[in-house]
């Protein structure tokens, strides 16, 4: 079935450091990939998303590209800000075309000042 | 838009006691999704709606637990008799599904609910 997995956390970066967390995904067909943040005690909200395969989805600062030959969709950033602390979670769009995402564990960044 | 609406925010329950969650889509979703978030077991997706009509709810935890979507513009997520094993955050989120085409969800601020 369809699954996303995620590097586990926690990530711990200095102020201005390059950010990469992993995601690689399996599924049927061709899903729709999404990255989702949440902030302490905040619900999930989108951060970027792309449609189909060599697509980049980008937002903030964060870029992440839909890689169909190796399954993965890793999110980047160039400079991250403490501002940036939060959970993200990888997902995917379900191959059974009813709105359902699948998500990963999600990983914690932890960013120090 | 006001968003994803949920209520209570918080809740703190004795064992055995009833309780009920409430969540309101976004106006024009037709995709409604119940998810539960622990430490230990992450963020589960319980059960979810297409249209008023439950899909899959495989996800549910046990008979204690059920969900109901009357009309378009509002769920609930029931547990009766509540366990502390149920503590947990419970999140709501909606979507607009169309065929193919998938659209992202907008998830609510969340019910932090505490079994005693």
């Amino acid at each position: 079935g369809d699954s996303v997995t995620q590097m586990e956390g926690p990530v711990t970066l200095s102020e201005e450091a390059f950010l990469t967390i992993n995601c690689t995904y399996t599924a049927t067909g061709y899903p729709s990939l999404f990255w989702y943040v949440q902030y302490p005690g905040e619900g999930l909200q989108l951060l970027l998303k792309a449609t189909k395969a060599d697509d980049k989805g980008s937002n903030k600062g964060f870029e992440a590209t839909y890689r169909k030959e190796t399954t993965s969709f890793h999110l980047e950033k160039g400079s991250v800000q403490v501002s940036d602390s939060a959970v993200y979670f990888c997902a995917l769009s379900s191959s059974s075309n009813t709105g359902k995402l699948i998500f990963g564990q999600g990983t914690t960044l932890q960013v120090k000042p | 838009d006001a968003g994803v609406i949920q209520s209570p925010r918080h809740e703190v329950t004795e064992m055995g006691q009833e309780v009920t969650l409430r969540c309101k889509p976004i106006s024009g979703h037709n995709s409604l999704f119940w998810y539960r978030q622990t430490m230990m077991r992450g963020l589960e997706l319980l059960i979810y709606f297409n249209n008023n009509v439950p899909i899959d709810d495989s996800g549910m935890p046990e008979d204690r637990f059920s969900a109901k979507m009357p009309n378009a513009s509002f769920s609930t997520l029931k547990i009766q008799p509540s366990e502390p094993r149920d503590s947990a955050v419970y999140f709501c989120a909606s979507s607009k599904h169309r065929d193919r085409v998938y659209n992202e969800q907008f998830f609510g601020p969340g019910t932090r609910l505490t079994v005693l």
